[in-house]
């Protein structure tokens, strides 16, 4: 079945430094989301792209859908500690169950101040 | 605004009870899911469903089943709880999609963190 890869798993940054977090499906995606955990919380929805080689940001966060839309990445600049938390990415498969979305493992990053 | 609750934050059972976990969302979504999440192992599917009284297996069915008889209630079920089923139960909903560029957002709850002893 689909899959979803995250890379890495964990990252620990000083605060201040950059931070990147890859996300690789073994399929091509409808669309891609991006979701963030804080610690003790919920995911919630950070954005959604569509088409190929889109690119979006917010404020200090950009993200990327490759141009082959299996691949995509979350870059963070100037970490800070407000940043700390776990990232998911989530795609939807074209041949996909409606709605249904697979989500990667996560990054978890942390921020040292 | 949207809001997903979950009837426990906290829960402890014994192994061998049958446990409900209950979700209830207030944006009239079409889709709910129930998902657990473990560490280093992400959120992983265990049932969803896209109307009321219908069903669909995610990939870790076993051990668990769901109801919806409401469109706004969807219910988790450990039949027979177990040590290993002990974790964060994540319940989820969205509505449908109206094709590849609508945003089918999952809305999440707080959470029921679920021991089994």
């Amino acid at each position: 079945g689909q899959q979803v890869m995250q890379i890495p798993q964990y990252q620990h940054v000083q605060e201040g430094e950059d931070f990147t977090t890859y996300c690789n499906s073994s399929t091509t995606l409808s669309n891609i989301q991006w979701y963030k955990q804080r610690p003790g919380g919920h995911p919630v929805f950070l954005i959604q792209l569509v088409k190929s080689g889109e690119v979006k940001k917010q404020k200090r966060l950009t993200f990327q859908f490759g141009e082959a839309k299996k691949n995509s990445s979350l870059h963070i600049t100037a970490t800070q500690t407000t940043d700390v938390g776990t990232y998911f990415c989530a795609g939807r498969d074209y041949g996909g169950s409606q709605g249904n979305l697979i989500f990667g493992k996560g990054t978890k990053l942390s921020v040292k101040p | 605004d949207v809001k997903v609750t979950q009837s426990s934050r906290y829960l402890v059972k014994r192994t061998g009870e049958k446990v409900f976990l209950e979700c209830v969302q207030d944006m009239d979504h079409e889709n709910m899911f129930w998902y657990r999440q473990d560490p280093g192992l992400g959120l992983r599917l265990i049932y969803f469903s896209y109307d009321v009284k219908m069903k669909e297996k995610g990939d870790i069915p076993e051990g668990y089943s769901v109801s919806r008889e409401k469109k706004e209630r969807f219910s988790l079920i450990l039949e027979s709880a177990s040590t290993n089923q002990t974790s964060m139960y994540l319940c989820a909903s969205s509505s449908p999609s109206g094709g590849v560029s609508s945003t089918d957002t999952q809305y999440f709850g707080p959470g029921t963190r679920l021991t089994v002893l």
